[in-house]
């Protein structure tokens, strides 16, 4: 079992939806990461948070420490949000992430 | 303000070669990260440098090996290349408290 774990694996949607992604983690952290990876490698971070709730734009990040699980929401969904979204964490005895196997999205217009 | 830098970004091996990769951080980050992602699965940690010394290694051989240099950046260096080796390595920079974390664009590694 991965000590960190995302769902779904693939989401198609369609422009406009409201989406959510999932992360699930085992381990201690100090915050928990949200990225986005566009095709071609480049990550981009998006969110850090190590409690409550953040927002940017159209982008809504929460994590609940107690039940260790983060999601990550679009809302308005737009073809360009089209890439792979991948929490991480960051571990209490360490200084590295943790990552999980990412998000697929693709939104269709 | 530069973000993190690497070079190249694409290269092309034979097996049983050597490379060498290469990372610039962020300015105002003092710590490098290196990742493994392969096709289709999510990074793995290969590696952090500090302070010109290896601070922390992930599930890697000895084939992987790096490098700080006095002005934060960074070289990964894979011996002996296999086929299994191609993938897109990153490079993240951050303070040592992780603050500000940054990745890279990576560069894509090919043995053929």
């Amino acid at each position: 079992k991965n000590e960190v774990e995302q769902s779904p694996q693939n989401l198609t949607a369609q422009e406009g939806e409201f989406i959510t992604i999932n992360c699930s983690y085992s381990v201690g952290i100090s915050a928990l990461h949200w990225l986005q990876q566009h095709p071609g490698g480049g990550i981009v971070s998006l969110f850090m948070l190590s409690s409550g709730k953040k927002k940017h734009g159209r982008l809504i990040a929460t994590i609940n420490i107690q039940e260790k699980h983060s999601s990550l929401h679009i809302t308005a969904s737009h073809p360009r949000d089209s890439a792979v979204y991948i929490c991480a964490a960051w571990g209490t005895s360490g200084s590295r992430l943790t990552f999980g196997e990412g998000t697929q999205l693709t939104v269709n217009p | 303000d530069a973000g993190v830098t690497q070079s190249p970004t694409h290269l092309i091996k034979t097996r049983g070669q050597q490379v060498t990769l290469r990372c610039s951080p962020k300015s105002g980050h003092d710590t490098v990260s290196w990742y493994q992602q392969a096709l289709g699965q999510g990074p793995q940690f290969i590696f952090q440098y500090y302070e010109e010394e290896e601070r922390q290694r992930g599930n890697f051989p000895d084939r992987f090996s790096g490098h700080q240099f006095p002005n934060y950046s960074s070289e990964l260096n894979v011996n002996a290349l296999l086929l299994g080796d191609s993938a897109l390595y990153l490079c993240a920079s951050s303070s040592r408290t992780g603050y500000g974390y940054t990745f890279g664009s990576g560069t894509r590694l090919t043995v053929v």
